[in-house]
């Protein structure tokens, strides 16, 4: 049974950087079936696509994070992670990590708990 | 702002058919696939529909998803207490290069 699980700083300053680490357990990052992303949901407010990875090693970015925005993986851990540079407090959501249908990453079928990550001073 | 479109709110008493709609355009529903996901508060969010009218594992049929031009929707009948919950539609856009989704529709049941 695949599992995702988000772990990661809970509390970033503003200017610096926020790191979340996504562990899959009970499947494997390299499958081709599935690429693998991030989505984030501020409290309160709906669901914002952050960025995708494929198996190939290439990734999609949302447009409007992308100068900010680094997602990568660690294959040997079974985990992938992103790194969203200079945050402020408009940063502060949940965030998701996903397994994504590869033709599709607009469909998530799976998905992490997700994790809070309040940026403040 | 999002990319696509959806009522704030819906609500209907138990047994009734409800239906939510999702507008888009020709660069992302127009020429991709529609996913449903549905989310309780405090809980992560839960693949409902997906491919426009497939129903994910253990979603009931009276769930359903359909898709025509520009625009898709959700429909629930039967409708139970417990699907009182928060909708959102997805898809991918050609011109973004990357996935939209919609604002978000908050179900009540009466």
């Amino acid at each position: 049974q695949l599992q995702l699980h988000e772990s990661g700083p809970r509390l970033v300053k503003p200017s610096e950087t926020l790191s979340v680490t996504c562990t899959v357990s009970g499947g494997s990052l390299g499958s081709s079936s599935w690429c693998w992303g991030w989505i984030r949901q501020a409290p309160g407010k709906g669901l914002e696509w952050l960025g995708s990875l494929y198996y190939t090693g290439s990734r999609d970015y949302n447009p409007s994070l992308k100068s900010r925005l680094t997602i990568f993986e660690d294959t040997s851990k079974n985990e992938f992670s992103l790194k969203l540079t200079s945050v402020t407090a408009a940063d502060t959501a949940f965030y998701f990590c996903v397994r994504q249908v590869y033709y599709d990453p607009s469909c998530s079928n799976m998905w992490g708990p997700g994790i809070l990550v309040t940026v403040s001073p | 702002q999002s990319v696509l479109t959806q009522p704030p709110s819906a609500s209907g008493t138990p047994g009734q058919r409800v239906t939510i709609s999702c507008s888009g355009s020709s660069s992302n529903i127009g020429s991709n696939s529609v996913n449903w996901y549905q989310q309780f508060p405090g809980t992560a969010p839960k693949l409902l529909i997906y491919s426009n009218d497939q129903r994910a594992s253990g979603v009931p049929d009276r769930v359903s998803g359909s898709k025509s031009g520009t625009s898709a929707s959700l429909a629930i009948s039967g409708l139970q207490s417990e699907d009182e919950a928060n909708y959102y539609c997805a898809a991918w856009d050609d011109s973004l290069k990357g996935v939209v989704f919609g604002g978000g529709t908050k179900l009540t049941v009466l």
